[in-house]
């Protein structure tokens, strides 16, 4: 049973187009993330949601709009894409708690690909 | 990251340890993990330790924290083939987002 599935896997497509990743965990978790991967491997949190409320929206454009419908399910709605876009994008969730680790768990990633 | 630093690359040969460092810079991290990722794969969790320890084992791996010095390490005991990937350090914010290394490769030679 996949514990946090995004899809598509892959996406290629045009500049200037709008595009849409979602994401699902089925773990219960409270808290769920976006994050990219550009092509050095480095990776960056972009978005995260608890409880369907956003708590982090780091410099990111805002052509960028997430949208979480429920706790399980946070998207990624991306308008006029960009060449530099183009990169994995990892969705991921935790569970809250106080004085516990909050670790995370990722989905396989969604590799862009703006041509 | 920036913040976050780890080595690029690390080559062992098959049977020896590897030891992967990494230095963190929030003080107020409370938790500190190991993942690992494998080629067109997501990322795995391997590990994570306690801010308020110095080390943790884990079958192959051991983790040790020095908080003084911000340096974090790990260490997979009897390296296989199978432990080629890259290996991220990530440190946890008050906002449980995860800030992450910039990664090492790990290369095993048969």
């Amino acid at each position: 049973d996949t514990a946090v599935s995004q899809t598509p896997k892959y996406l290629v497509t045009q500049m200037g187009n709008d595009k849409s990743i979602k994401c699902e965990q089925n773990l219960g978790h409270d808290t769920m993330y976006w994050y990219k991967q550009d092509s050095k491997k480095f990776l960056k949190i972009m978005f995260s949601y608890n409880n369907k409320e956003l708590i982090i929206n780091e410099t990111v454009p805002n052509r960028f709009s997430p949208k979480s419908p429920d706790k399980a399910h946070l998207n990624l709605h991306i308008n006029s894409l960009e060449l530099g876009d183009s990169a994995v994008y990892f969705c991921a969730s935790s569970q809250g708690g106080t004085g516990v680790s909050h670790e995370q768990f990722f989905g396989p990633g969604t590799r862009l690909t703006v041509l | 990251g920036e913040d976050v630093e780890q080595s690029l690359f690390l080559s062992v040969r098959e049977g020896d340890s590897s030891v992967i460092n990494c230095t963190y810079t929030d003080s107020s991290s409370t938790y500190l993990y190991w993942y690992k990722q494998e080629p067109g794969a997501g990322l795995q969790l391997l590990t994570y330790i306690f801010s308020n320890m110095d080390m943790k084992q884990d079958q192959r791996l051991t983790v040790l924290l020095n908080k003084k010095d911000k340096h974090l390490s790990l260490r997979i005991a009897d390296t296989q083939t199978g432990d080629s990937a890259i290996y991220f350090c990530a440190e946890e914010t008050g906002r449980r987002a995860l800030t992450f290394g910039s990664g090492t490769r790990l290369q095993v030679q048969p």
